[in-house]
């Protein structure tokens, strides 16, 4: 049972083209997030949802713009690709805790923009 | 604006040995500090996390040392294998509010048997 499940896997596409990535989590939480690794594997944040509501949106390029249809999907949408796009790009969720909180990774989704 | 810095980007540890990884942050709001383990193709998991409450989490082979004054933590693995060869992160994060991780640069960590 997977908990955190990203598809696809791996996208190649072309330059100006309009690609969508989903996320889906089974395990109850009311966060979720995407995060950008690029090629020197460093990892950044790019949008937060709780309760399907933005609550943090990283300075990233409007070509970028997360759904939320219900708590446990979180989809990205980009339009025009651009080279500067191609990097692993991965779904996180996690629920809030006193004392500390988890946030489970998907697999991640390989983006390369030709 | 890197708010964690980490080092050093990779280690070459003996099997058995110690590996020692370094962090220091700058937010002093921040109050969560994870680490994370990410193997090749795979997502980061979440390895051992601390509070500023305390200086020191163990967890088996895996120490978290936590110095709120000098704003520095670092993970020792201790009796390192092979399978522990992966890429570590550390991260903080603010339990309330905001709460999305900000992460270190990584340590490619390499156990050679």
């Amino acid at each position: 049972d997977t908990a955190v499940s990203q598809t696809p896997k791996y996208l190649v596409t072309q330059m100006g083209n309009d690609k969508s990535i989903k996320c889906e989590q089974n395990l109850g939480h009311d966060t979720m997030y995407w995060y950008k690794q690029d090629s020197k594997k460093f990892l950044k944040i790019m949008f937060s949802y709780n309760n399907k509501e933005l609550i943090i949106n990283e300075t990233v390029p409007n070509r970028f713009s997360p759904k939320s249809p219900d708590k446990a999907h979180l989809n990205l949408h980009i339009n025009s690709l651009e080279l500067g796009d191609s990097a692993v790009y991965f779904c996180a969720s996690s629920r809030p805790g006193a004392r500390g909180e988890t946030q489970y990774f998907g697999p991640g989704t390989r983006l390369l923009v030709l | 604006q890197q708010q964690v810095k980490q080092s050093p980007q990779s280690l070459i540890v003996q099997k058995g040995g110690i590996s020692i990884i370094n962090c220091a942050y700058e937010n002093t709001a921040f109050d969560y500090f994870p680490w994370y383990q990410q193997f090749p193709g795979k997502g980061p998991a979440l390895l051992i996390a601390i509070r500023p409450d305390v200086s020191e989490k163990k967890e088996g082979r895996f120490t978290i040392s936590f110095n709120k004054s000098a704003k520095q933590f670092s993970l020792h693995i201790m009796d390192s294998q092979p399978g522990d060869s992966a890429t570590y992160f550390c991260a903080a994060s603010m339990l309330t509010g905001r709460r999305a991780l900000t992460f270190g640069s990584g340590t490619r960590l390499q156990v050679q048997p």
